[in-house]
């Protein structure tokens, strides 16, 4: 079956533009994170989604950070007024239900700031 | 800082020897886990080991657990070139359902 699909795969903006990064998460998946990892680094949490529940939004570094998650399923990264630091890659897992599981992880957006 | 903490950060080794990769953390745990990930992709989930866990096995994959020394260990026995990658550990506490991931290995396994 279809795994964790994110898109675009690349993306190249002039810093303080505003960029959407997409994830759609394995069907029938409720748990849906963001993460953003730089060179070299670990993976950074920005933001976790369970069902219908409050998102965990604790990792989102700056308030021009923002998600959301439409009908429990596709879920879109916003980063507004883009920053060179910005410039990482971003990546989106979910999993099957509440509770650690297993992750299963999209190949991720790399983020390119000029 | 980081919770859990991969060592050594970067491993060379030959096709057919073991590749031992080593994962130490500060707090108590309810699970750790180990990913994979190949350059330019995401990461593979390996395996989970819960805390009342000592070792668990998966084809070639050996881990093992001692909570008193709060670390993990992931031994790859006769190893490949397509093991070339990047190893995380990730680590839960207490009632978060977030794992926190470490910096990772890099092994490389030269033909």
């Amino acid at each position: 079956g279809a795994g964790v699909s994110q898109s675009p795969s690349n993306k190249v903006t002039e810093k303080g533009k505003d960029v959407e990064l997409r994830c759609d998460p394995i069907s029938g998946h409720t748990a849906l994170y963001w993460y953003r990892q730089s060179l070299g680094q670990g993976l950074e949490f920005l933001i976790y989604f369970q069902g219908n529940s409050a998102p965990d939004k604790s990792g989102l570094p700056s308030d021009r950070f923002s998600a959301e998650r439409t009908g429990g399923s596709v879920s879109t990264l916003t980063i507004q007024r883009t920053q060179q630091e910005d410039s990482a890659v971003y990546l989106c897992a979910s999993s099957t239900r509440q509770g650690v599981q297993p992750q299963h992880f999209g190949d991720g957006t790399r983020l390119s700031i000029l | 800082s980081q919770q859990g903490e991969e060592d050594p950060q970067a491993l060379s080794i030959q096709e057919g020897e073991n590749a031992t990769m080593n994962c130490s953390y500060k707090t108590s745990i309810n699970n750790l886990q180990w990913y994979r990930q190949n350059s330019g992709r995401g990461l593979v989930h390996l395996i989970l080991i819960r805390s009342n866990e000592r070792e668990k096995h998966s084809g070639r994959l050996r881990v093992t657990l001692d909570t008193s020394k709060k670390s993990s260990s992931l031994l790859i026995t006769a190893s490949r070139a397509a093991d070339t990658a990047s190893y995380f550990c990730a680590t839960d506490v207490g009632g978060s359902y977030i794992p926190t991931f470490g910096r990772g290995t890099s092994l490389i396994v030269h033909p």
